[in-house]
């Protein structure tokens, strides 16, 4: 079945530095969507885009459809990145039911 | 954007009752997902709930055990049938809009003792 792959599982900075999480997946995928969930639960839609380059603010996303990867770049870390983030594959050529990753949970300190 | 809500936000339960779950959309939207999450672990798509049709489920869940509604396009309700220690967990709606993003509700963290 379809898997995604998130690394790593969980990743300490200092404020300030940058961070780079990884999503693998198993089958061709047409979007790769990032979520980031808060430590209460809630989840927020960060980016989306099925292939190439997408910014929003100090978030960067890369999908590299033919490889079947994406990243997620959050440069200059801050305390309020701490927390879990998602990446969501959809498949092509089916119904729309995204895979989840397990997540790689961030902590920025001070 | 969509934004959903969901009520209650928390819930505890005994083993053996029923509860509901409610999610509103400030919007129309042609489908609404459930979805599972237990703790540290990633999301499990429940079932997807288009309006006035039975909702479809995946593999893992049934009707009978998550029976699901969707009486209108900005509505819908997931209840948990002789609930179990095992169904705890954080349950939540999701929908997409139009550009086909993806957006979840707030969440219910529902605990079975």
């Amino acid at each position: 079945g379809q898997q995604v792959q998130q690394s790593p599982a969980s990743l300490v900075l200092q404020e300030g530095e940058n961070a780079e999480l990884q999503c693998n997946f198993s089958s061709t995928a047409t979007r790769l969507q990032w979520f980031y969930q808060r430590p209460g639960g809630s989840l927020v839609s960060l980016l989306s885009n099925p292939s190439g380059t997408k910014h929003t603010g100090r978030l960067t996303s890369t999908t590299v459809t033919k490889e079947r990867r994406g990243s997620l770049h959050i440069s200059s870390s801050q305390i309020t990145d701490s927390g879990t983030y998602l990446c969501a594959m959809e498949r092509a050529g089916g119904n729309y039911k995204p895979t989840f990753g397990k997540g790689t949970s961030l902590v920025v300190h001070p | 954007s969509v934004l959903l809500y969901q009520k209650p936000n928390r819930d505890i339960c005994q083993s053996g009752t029923s509860l509901k779950i409610q999610c509103v959309a400030d919007s129309q939207v042609v489908s609404m997902f459930w979805y599972q999450q237990f703790q540290e672990q990633s999301l499990m798509l429940m079932a997807t709930a288009n309006e006035g049709s039975e909702a479809t489920y995946e593999s893992g869940f049934t009707k009978d055990k998550f029976p699901i509604s969707r009486p209108n396009l900005t509505f819908s309700t997931l209840t948990v049938n002789n609930a179990r220690p095992g169904d705890s967990s954080i349950y939540f709606c999701s929908s997409r809009d139009w550009g086909y993003e993806q957006y979840f509700g707030p969440g219910t963290r529902l605990t079975v003792l």
